[in-house]
């Protein structure tokens, strides 16, 4: 059993299309980390919530303590969002789990 | 560009070979940690050090080590290498205090192919 959960495993969306990909976990955390991986294998950092929700640009995510959920959205999608979303998550520890990520592909 | 820099980008070498991997931190980064990226595997978190000193430990082998120095920079050594231990290994640093969560700046990876 995976500790944190992602769907869709896969993704494809018309440019302009608004986008959720979601993410549950199983374990207590500390924070929540959203990461995007291009196809060239380089990793960035989107976002990290220990609670409520954070806007960078067309990218919103959003975390619930209660359910241990979190979601990101994409808002008006373009081909330069294709890319792999991860979802991770650290415990009080420092142990870092990751969820198999989200292979979006946005068709122009 | 993040600010971590990983060295070298791609090595192939061969089974039962030892290998060095390298990642600068950030700029006042005190936490470094090393994560593995095979196919059939996803992201693996490894070992976290921060300011020298062992922070946490993931799905580490035991052929593996690592060590933070008083520079900062990290090293993460594969030793006895097999096959299946082709994979990306990123770097990722942070600010971190104790009891923290930061948000991480990966490097650019190293690519480990195994023949």
């Amino acid at each position: 059993k995976n500790e944190v959960e992602q769907s869709p495993q896969n993704l494809t969306a018309q440019e302009g299309e608004f986008i959720t990909i979601n993410c549950s976990y199983s374990v207590g955390i500390s924070a929540l980390h959203w990461l995007q991986q291009h196809p060239g294998g380089g990793i960035v950092s989107l976002f990290m919530l220990s609670s409520g929700k954070k806007k960078h640009g067309r990218l919103i995510a959003t975390i619930n303590i209660q359910e241990k959920h979190s979601s990101l959205h994409i808002t008006a999608s373009h081909p330069r969002d294709s890319a792999v979303y991860i979802c991770a998550v650290t415990n009080t520890g420092n142990q870092f789990y990751f969820g198999t990520g989200t292979s979006l592909t946005v068709i122009p | 560009d993040s600010g971590v820099t990983q060295t070298p980008k791609h090595l192939i070498t061969a089974t039962g070979q030892r290998v060095t991997l390298r990642c600068s931190p950030r700029s006042g980064d005190l936490s470094v940690y090393w994560y593995q990226q095979s196919l059939d595997q996803g992201l693996q978190f490894l070992i976290q050090y921060y300011n020298g000193e062992e922070r946490a430990k993931g799905n580490i082998l035991e052929r593996f080590s690592a060590q933070q120095f008083p520079d900062l920079h990290s090293e993460l050594n594969l030793s006895s290498l097999e096959l299946g231990d082709s994979a990306l290994y990123f770097c990722a640093s942070s600010v971190e205090g104790p009891g923290r969560s930061t948000e991480a700046f990966f490097g650019q990876g190293t690519r480990l192919t195994v023949v």
